[in-house]
């Protein structure tokens, strides 16, 4: 069964510093994987997926996100953080691998940043 | 605003009552997710629909809780005789086919008394 643990319930930067935040996950068919994030009170917005092919993954607001196979995981980064990007970040994985099904969802990285 | 919706977005219902939670998908769409967010858990998937027939349900409690995607109109989830357990976010997805991106709706947040 696939599942996902996002490390660090809580992420703090400075404006303008790395974001980092990070996502294994456990597959037993090769995953598509996909980061959400979440604003207070909103649904989810996905910020960029990972299918095939290329292992590095541009999404929107500057975010990206790399696929590592040996050590099945799916970090995302900004090298620049904005006060708009407080949210709560979520990384998820399709459950039956491919393109089938629903989603499995780690449990959420929420984002502060200070000014 | 052709996204997904949902309705209520905020739902107050005392033990024991009968929650009923509606989605209306992307137009054109026929795939229908529903997920349940608990506080301070990420999101877990409840159960899958197309037109008029449940795919998978296996993420849903086998008591209580029941979904329809009629022909015409929005998909629903009911809640029976709700408990202070079942309050949570409720998120509504939608997709074009399966496996493409899911759209998810605001949520509606179900708070049981």
């Amino acid at each position: 069964a696939q599942s996902v643990t996002q490390l660090g319930s809580h992420v703090s930067v400075s404006e303008g510093a790395l974001v980092l935040l990070r996502c294994n996950y456990s597959s037993s068919v090769p995953p598509y994987l996909f980061w959400y994030v979440q604003y207070p009170n909103q649904g989810l917005q996905l910020l960029l997926k990972y299918t095939t092919g290329a292992t590095l993954v541009k999404g929107i607001n500057g975010f990206e996100a790399e696929f590592k196979k040996s050590e099945t995981s799916f970090h995302l980064t900004k090298p620049s953080a904005h006060m708009s990007d407080a949210a709560e970040y979520f990384c998820a994985v399709s459950e039956y691998g491919g393109s089938q099904g629903n989603l499995i969802f780690g449990k959420g990285t929420k984002l502060s940043v200070k000014p | 605003n052709a996204g997904v919706m949902q309705n209520p977005r905020h739902l107050v219902r005392r033990r024991g009552q009968e929650a009923r939670l509606r989605c209306s998908p992307v137009k054109g769409h026929s795939h229908v997710y529903w997920y349940r967010q608990l506080p301070e858990e990420g999101l877990k998937f409840m159960v899958y629909l197309q037109k008029e027939n449940i795919i998978d349900e296996s993420g849903m409690p086998k008591e209580r809780f029941s979904a329809e995607f009629p022909k015409e109109g929005p998909s629903i989830l009911r809640i029976q005789q709700v408990v202070r357990g079942d309050s949570a976010a409720y998120f509504c997805a939608s997709s074009p086919q399966a496996g493409n991106e899911q759209f998810f709706g605001p949520g509606t947040r179900l708070t049981v008394l």
